[in-house]
């Protein structure tokens, strides 16, 4: 099995752009899609980006999701940091058994 | 709008057993597969489950592969958890999710396991 690893924590200012990365242990980050949630303080996670890139209905573009194979990670791109930005982001993947695995989350905090 | 209510959760006492509901409305609940996730108080979301959209596959963590298992009724929208041998490291918040990649999420009910 692999790990997802990500920064505990990243804080960047309102208006500015921050990426959060996600890497895998092992194996090849585009072997299966890599998903991206958000989880507001006292509320459920919800996802941002899902299939590497995809931007489900009603997420606003500011959020983007990539990923780079040189590096094995994926990436969340946050762009004109608002206030309500600050959350949990989670990456998340699964392995050739199907099962799931999320990474340990990055507290966003935007200053 | 798709609505994913769980249930379920209470105290129990180590060693005890739970059984956790989800009732699903807003979708095709027979074409979607189905996850558990749990988050133990201040702490990362952990994958506990996954069943196919027919029931016919499941998968689980290793962390309670032997204790858990996973069912679903499509004629009611429901899944469910059957938790066993319950330790205190099982307490935590348990999210059910819908899709292949949880594409919508529960609120939540609460584990504690304590004597």
């Amino acid at each position: 099995n692999f790990l997802l690893i990500q920064p505990h924590s990243v804080s960047e200012s309102p208006g500015k752009t921050v990426t959060i990365s996600c890497t895998r242990s092992s194996g090849n980050i585009a072997s299966s899609y890599v998903q991206w949630f958000q989880q507001r303080p006292g509320s459920s996670p919800t996802t941002v980006i899902s299939e590497d890139t995809r931007r489900p209905s009603g997420v606003p573009d500011r959020f983007s999701g990539s990923i780079d194979i040189s590096s094995n990670s994926a990436s969340l791109t946050i762009s004109g940091l608002r206030p309500e930005d600050e959350a949990d982001y989670y990456c998340q993947s699964y392995d050739r058994t199907n099962q799931r695995l999320f990474g340990g989350g990055t507290k966003l905090t935007v200053l | 709008e798709v609505q994913l209510v769980e249930s379920g959760g209470m105290v129990v006492r180590p060693g005890g057993s739970l059984r956790l509901s989800c009732v699903a409305s807003g979708f095709s609940f027979p074409d979607h597969d189905m996850h558990w996730v749990r988050q133990a108080p201040g702490k990362g979301l952990e994958w506990i489950s996954l069943i196919s959209w027919e029931g016919a596959n499941t998968y689980y963590a290793d962390s309670v592969k032997g204790r858990f298992t996973v069912s679903r009724d499509n004629s009611k929208n429901s899944l469910y958890l059957q938790i066993n041998g319950l330790t205190a490291d099982d307490s935590g918040l348990y999210y059910c999710a819908s899709g292949t990649h949880l594409d919508f999420w529960g609120h939540g009910t609460p584990v504690t396991v304590s004597s």
